[in-house]
């Protein structure tokens, strides 16, 4: 079964300062890796995915993520936070290969100061 | 994107009754439905996977007479949480899937915040 790790459970960062938010998982087979992101009082919403190809992927928001194959891990970093950055950001795996059970890292929540 | 909506927000109930939550598809087929609990601090722990018209398939640990869930259309999951006790208190997420799309693209309800006092 594949498992995911935030070692980080809050992230304080001031605005316009680069962040990164870690994380690693387990698997014994290839996997789908995303993270999601959970504004206040809101629904989680997809910020990007990893499937296959280009280890580097990006949202539309500024937010990159890198898959690392040796070192197991998908960091989620950003060069400049804005105040409505402030959320709480998850890391989740699944199994590629078609449409399979997603587990969820327990959370990163990211707090941007003024 | 396409939108799930979940209702109620939030209820509060007391001890031993039960508690009705809905999860709508409403601008696509879902035909497989996610339930998760979250507790404050904590991951989204999977409770169990529905699929339209057939028993839901529930997680290790999950009590299924406890929490009935039901899919009986593509664009509706109920899930019950039958004599609701104090423990049973907790933050509950649905999530959708079309089956189509990308693999692992959830999408999530707004979640239904459960109190019982």
């Amino acid at each position: 079964a594949q498992s995911v790790t935030q070692l980080d459970s809050q992230v304080p960062v001031f605005e316009e300062a680069p962040v990164e938010l870690r994380c690693n998982y387990s698997s014994s087979v290839s996997v789908y890796l995303f993270w999601y992101v959970q504004y206040p009082n809101q629904g989680l919403q997809l910020l990007l995915k990893y499937l296959s190809g280009s280890t580097l992927v990006e949202s539309i928001n500024g937010f990159e993520a890198e898959f690392n194959k040796s070192q197991t891990s998908f960091h989620l970093r950003k060069p400049s936070v804005h105040i409505s950055d402030t959320a709480e950001y998850f890391c989740a795996v699944s199994l590629s290969g078609g449409y399979q059970k997603v587990t969820f890292g327990t959370g990163t929540k990211l707090q941007v100061i003024p | 994107g396409a939108v799930v909506s979940q209702h109620p927000s939030w209820v509060i109930c007391k001890s031993g009754t039960s508690v009705k939550i809905e999860c709508r598809s409403l601008d696509f087929q879902a035909t497989t439905m996610f339930w998760y609990r979250q507790f404050p601090k904590q991951s989204l722990m999977l409770m169990a996977t529905s699929n339209e018209g057939s028993k839901a398939t529930y997680e290790q640990g999950v009590e299924k007479d406890k929490f009935l869930i039901n899919h009986a259309s593509l664009t509706l999951s109920t899930l019950t949480v039958t004599s609701a006790h104090p423990e049973d208190s907790s933050f509950y997420i649905c999530s959708a899937s079309s089956g189509t799309g990308v693999p692992g693209e959830l999408f999530f309800g707004e979640g239904s915040r459960l109190t019982v006092l």
